[in-house]
């Protein structure tokens, strides 16, 4: 399967810890997207690259979050002192092209913070 | 701010029938719109796109209808399926991608 892939599927943390998500996009596409999704909601965009750089963040992306694709290929999203708020589904996605509006998505990391 | 929304949150349509999922959006300078189909558990999946020149887009079994005057797009799936019961997404470009809250498409057997 060459889709988009994400580790872990699932994430049980306490309060005030970290965590940290990967994502591995498909193999050609330079576009990569964070998002949030709650129960009964729509995805949140929360941040995208191209290719190695990270060229927009949401408001929602507070600064405990941080995210990172150091070579261009997979991503990391890490959520620091982690909040009961925080818990939702962390979908990541990957494009290919000048546009990246097709988009294709991962089965997510669903986080419960106790 | 930008968004898009949906008329409705859920949709029952028996077996067979076809069905239509609307969509409304606020900024009228997206370029493009995209419809997703969410199954319990995955992520979403890329069903049809279609930009804003364009008012009608036909894929297999499905057709998007995107009127800019009303600022409202819809999906239409022909002989809806079992397979079909899923959550659909709307969404649109504007600095970012805007998903609207979903409609939860349920088909009687």
């Amino acid at each position: 399967d060459t889709g988009v892939s994400q580790d872990p599927r699932h994430k049980i943390t306490k309060r005030g810890q970290n965590v940290t998500f990967r994502c591995d996009p498909i193999s050609e596409h330079n576009r990569l997207y964070w998002y949030r999704q709650t129960l009964g909601q729509g995805p949140e965009f929360l941040t995208y690259f191209q290719n190695e750089a990270q060229l927009e963040k949401s408001r929602l992306l507070s600064d405990r979050f941080s995210a990172e694709r150091p070579k261009g290929s997979f991503s990391t999203l890490e959520i620091q002192r982690t909040e009961q708020g925080d818990s939702a589904m962390y979908l990541c996605a990957s494009s290919y092209g000048p546009s990246g509006y097709e988009q294709y998505f991962g089965p997510g990391t669903r986080l419960t913070v106790t | 701010g930008e968004s898009v929304g949906l008329h409705l949150p859920t949709l029952s349509v028996q077996e067979g029938d076809n069905s239509i999922i609307n969509c409304a959006y606020s900024n009228s300078a997206s370029d493009y719109f995209i419809w997703y189909k969410q199954e319990s558990g995955k992520g979403p999946q890329f069903i049809i796109d279609i930009r804003s020149n364009m008012d009608k887009r036909q894929g297999q079994r499905v057709t998007v209808l995107l009127n800019k005057t009303v600022k409202h797009l819809s999906l239409q799936i022909a002989a809806t399926q079992p397979g079909d019961s899923a959550v659909y997404f709307c969404a649109g470009t504007g600095n970012q991608f805007y998903f609207g809250t979903g409609t939860s498409l349920t088909v009687i057997p």
